[in-house]
């Protein structure tokens, strides 16, 4: 069993809905959770940045994170054909500027967002 | 003005072959990594320098060399190729320093080398 999970998709959903992904994981060290998007052949790059339990908003973008349940959660609002893309959660028993930080990911899951 | 540059982004070659990736960062970043994503998506840490000192060392086939000559580089050299060494390989920097900096920590990402090993 992988350290983290993660729903493969693919998850369709239509232009304007809401997009709901999440992430369960095992390593109750991990404090420290993070969201990357991934565009097809492109490197990820940051989405959200949270610290143990509770809720964080950006925008369109919601985190959450259950620390008790091991489970954290993104959610899309207003959903677009151009948040189409592979959303990754990764995880750190460390803060990120820590010497010799390594972050743990989820397989990702591919969202298509249909106009 | 590529942030994270990695080159070649293809390479198809033969097993049994040497193939080096090169990296470079132009962020000004102190720590670099190199990350490999396999067919199901999962990114997984191989190697990460710090003001090029090797500080992270996964369980990683010696076959498979890092060389940070200066804070802005980092080259993987890997030898006697193997079919599952088919992937694709992320090079990423971050900050460390400078802990007002809003991003310190974030892992910035290149696009990849894809490598393919027949």
């Amino acid at each position: 069993q992988k350290e983290v999970e993660q729903d493969p998709g693919p998850l369709s959903v239509p232009e304007g809905a809401i997009v709901s992904l999440n992430c369960t994981y095992s390593n109750s060290a991990f404090q420290y959770f993070m969201w990357y998007r991934q565009y097809s052949r492109k490197g990820p790059e940051l989405l959200m940045y949270t610290y143990s339990s509770g809720n964080k908003e950006d925008g369109r973008f919601t985190a959450q994170v259950d620390k008790s349940s091991k489970y954290i959660s993104l959610f899309i609002r207003d959903s677009q054909p151009s948040d189409s893309a592979t959303y990754l959660c990764a995880m750190s028993a460390r803060p990120r500027r820590a010497a010799g930080n390594k972050l743990t990911f989820g397989g990702g899951t591919r969202v298509l967002v249909k106009p | 003005d590529t942030a994270v540059s990695q080159t070649p982004k293809y390479l198809v070659t033969q097993m049994g072959n040497d193939k080096s990736i090169k990296c470079e960062q132009n962020l000004g970043h102190d720590t670099m990594y190199w990350y490999k994503q396999d067919s199901k998506k999962f990114l997984k840490i191989m190697f990460s320098y710090n003001n090029k000192e090797l500080i992270i060392n996964e369980t990683v086939p010696n076959r498979f060399s890092p060389k940070s000559p200066d804070k802005a580089h980092l080259n993987l050299h890997i030898n006697s190729l193997e079919l599952g060494d088919s992937a694709v390989y992320f090079c990423a920097s971050s900050s460390r320093g400078r802990t007002s900096l809003p991003n310190t920590g974030e892992l910035f990402f290149g696009e990849g080398s894809r490598l393919t090993v027949l």
